[in-house]
This record gives structure tokens, C-alpha cells and sequence, in this order.
């Protein structure tokens, strides 16, 4: 059985609407995250959060929202969409945030806007 | 900032061949370096990690050995399986550049195919 599961699995979003992706991890994880990965850029970092606080956010846009209202769950609100956005977004867990831990990854959203 | 390079996007293989993938980076500090491998349907999961000059990562008969003289970090497996058909990243963290374990810089990826 998956240990972390994103929902959907597919998107499809019309430009300017609003999205959100959902994440669960089931590894009793403190530290979640979200990467995404295009056609033309390889898996990129976007956010990490570690009990729950935000850590680091390397998304440039606001737009992006990660939301969490549990300490497994990590999901992430995309408004205003843009056909850039068009991705597969990965989420993934450690069990802490810090140097050593393993990072685990869900089979991601692939999220198409056209 | 940090950057991985990939030489090959595809490579194709019989069983039994002998299969290497390049990756050299770029980083400022002394990074930890990995590789993971994605199967279709799934996310990225970790093969190893290497973190000093001359270290060698293995697993399931994959192996790679650090080369800071290098900057390098070639994936290689004496003999592939067709269940090794899968995309393989490098990829690289570093303390230095604010980098930590989970925040990774990714190269593109290589896509291996293994016939039978």
C-alpha cells in the first residue's frame, strides 16, 4: 500500500481557475514537502514544512499556497492557473527535516492547464 | 548556483550489459550527492547516497563513487536487468548553499530501457 498518497492523480484546469492538490503521508513523517517536475526543468524544490511551520519556500509565486491542517497531511492550493503550471507535482515526506533523514516520495499529480 | 548535469537523456541496453550514467555538478560548497530511480506510476525513491571525496554509494548492484577531482558521480551497473528499466536522477545537496537533506537539486534525468 502507498505510505503516501496524493490526490488526484490527474488534473486538468482551465487557465485562471483554482486547484488543490492533495497530500497524506501514512510513514509518521514530521517533515513534508512539495517538488514539481515539467517538461522543461527537472524535479525542482518548492516548499518544506517540518511540524507543521512552513521552512523554506523556493516558489517564487504566491499563487502556490501549501496548507497544512493536519500534522500528515501537506496540500497544496494553486490559484490563478497558468498553462506554465502544467506539471507533475510530487509530494514527500522525512521523518525530520534535518541532514541524514531519507526522503520519500508519493507518485504525484500531474496537473494539465489548458 | 548548484547545478546537475545528466550527459545521457535515454539509454538502451540488453540484459546483461554493462550500463554507465554520467552526472557531474556543480556546487559551491561540499555537497552530499544521490541518486534515485522512478518506475513508471511512481515517485522518486533514493538508491543511495555518497557524502566524502572517494566515498562509494551502492545498491541492487548499483554503485557510484564520489570524485570531488572530478565533480562526478557515474552511475554504473556491471550487468542491467529488464526490471531496471527506469529513470534515473543525480542529484545533490548542499549545506552551504542552504541546501538540507530534503531540499535537492535534481539533474534531468536519464531514461534507461533494458530489452530482454
Amino acid at each position: 500500500d502507498p505510505k503516501i498518497i496524493q490526490k488526484p492523480k490527474y488534473l486538468v484546469a482551465v487557465t485562471g481557475s483554482e486547484k488543490i492538490l492533495i497530500c497524506e503521508q501514512y510513514l509518521g513523517h514530521n517533515a513534508m514537502y512539495w517538488y514539481r517536475q515539467s517538461a522543461k526543468k527537472p524535479l525542482e524544490f518548492m516548499f518544506s514544512y517540518s511540524y507543521q511551520k512552513l521552512m523554506d519556500n523556493q516558489t517564487a509565486s504566491s499563487r502556490f499556497q501549501p496548507q497544512s491542517s493536519k500534522k500528515n497531511h501537506l496540500d497544496l492550493q494553486i490559484t490563478a492557473l497558468k498553462p506554465d503550471d502544467s506539471a507533475t507535482y510530487f509530494c514527500a515526506s522525512s521523518q525530520e527535516a534535518d541532514w541524514g533523514y531519507t526522503l520519500y516520495f508519493g507518485a504525484g499529480t500531474r496537473l494539465s492547464v489548458l | 548556483g548548484d547545478s546537475v548535469t545528466q550527459t545521457e537523456g535515454q539509454v538502451a541496453l540488453s540484459e546483461e550489459d554493462f550500463l554507465t550514467i554520467h552526472c557531474n555538478y556543480s556546487a559551491s560548497g561540499y555537497p552530499t550527492l544521490f541518486w534515485y530511480v522512478q518506475y513508471p506510476g511512481e515517485g522518486p525513491q533514493l538508491l543511495f547516497r555518497a557524502s566524502r571525496d572517494k566515498e562509494k554509494g551502492s545498491s541492487r548492484g548499483f554503485e557510484a563513487t564520489y570524485d570531488k577531482g572530478t565533480t562526478s558521480f557515474h552511475l554504473r551497473k556491471a550487468s542491467v536487468q529488464e526490471s531496471d528499466s527506469a529513470v534515473y536522477y543525480c542529484a545533490l545537496s548542499d549545506l552551504n548553499s542552504g541546501g538540507s537533506n530534503a531540499k535537492l537539486t535534481f539533474g534531468k534525468g536519464t531514461k534507461l530501457s533494458v530489452k530482454s
